[in-house]
């Protein structure tokens, strides 16, 4: 049983740049989170997906940041004319419904570092 | 002001001794979660604990749910080499029944000496 995968793995970028992650969770599971991880610091919540409806998008720091699940199961996080401060890991995690006990299986990350 | 704060950040502890790591809460806890990281890696689940007080063990690991102060600890007994990493407390602090987003802490790192 595959768990949560993400590729690339790691991601070089000019500032600038448009960049697209993608995660793909574990068969099944109708949840579906994005964080981002700054060097040192503990991941922050970005958005949330249940099956393809995005149902919070409160932690995305910019309009700059977008996220999809069309199918309600692979997701990509996209973020346009990357800065610098973009730099971090980008998470995601998967749950099995949509309800708070379950438990988040999470993917590798894939690290961005924007130049 | 961090919503969740661990405690130590760091850790130091010889191979063989227990240890203790703390995480608090600033606001109501709806579900508290412990993970571990390795660099490089995501996080691994480690045990998840519901509101309304709960203690649950897997292996040398146990972890406790303090509802009343709002706090979590995590204790390992004989700590050996494949403890050392990142343990992260991540919570829901959101009521309701749906899935949220996790806060998590900044982490405490752990380093096991031989």
């Amino acid at each position: 049983g595959a768990g949560v995968s993400q590729s690339p793995r790691y991601k070089v970028a000019k500032r600038g740049q448009d960049v697209a992650l993608r995660c793909d969770p574990i068969s099944g599971h109708v949840s579906l989170f994005w964080y981002q991880q700054a060097l040192g610091q503990g991941p922050e919540f970005l958005t949330y997906f249940q099956n393809e409806a995005q149902l919070d998008k409160s932690g995305l720091p910019s309009d700059r940041f977008f996220a999809e699940r069309p199918e309600g199961s692979v997701s990509t996080l996209k973020i346009q004319r990357t800065q610098q401060e973009d730099s971090a890991v980008y998470l995601c995690a998967s749950s099995l419904a949509g309800l708070v006990w379950n438990e988040q299986f999470f993917g590798p990350g894939t690290r961005l570092t924007v130049l | 002001s961090q919503e969740l704060e661990q405690s130590p950040q760091s850790l130091i502890v010889q191979e063989g001794k227990n240890l203790t790591i703390n995480c608090t809460s600033s606001k109501t806890l709806y579900g508290l979660y412990w993970y571990k990281q390795k660099y490089g890696e995501g996080l691994i689940f480690l045990m998840m604990l519901q509101k309304g007080g709960e203690e649950k063990s897997h292996e040398k690991i146990t972890a406790k749910l303090d509802e009343k102060k709002q706090q979590s600890s995590l204790h390992i007994t004989a700590s050996q080499p494949s403890h050392a990493g990142i343990y992260l407390c991540g919570a829901d602090l959101n009521p309701g029944g749906g899935a949220d987003g996790l806060t998590f802490g900044k982490g405490t790192h752990l380093i096991i000496q031989p």
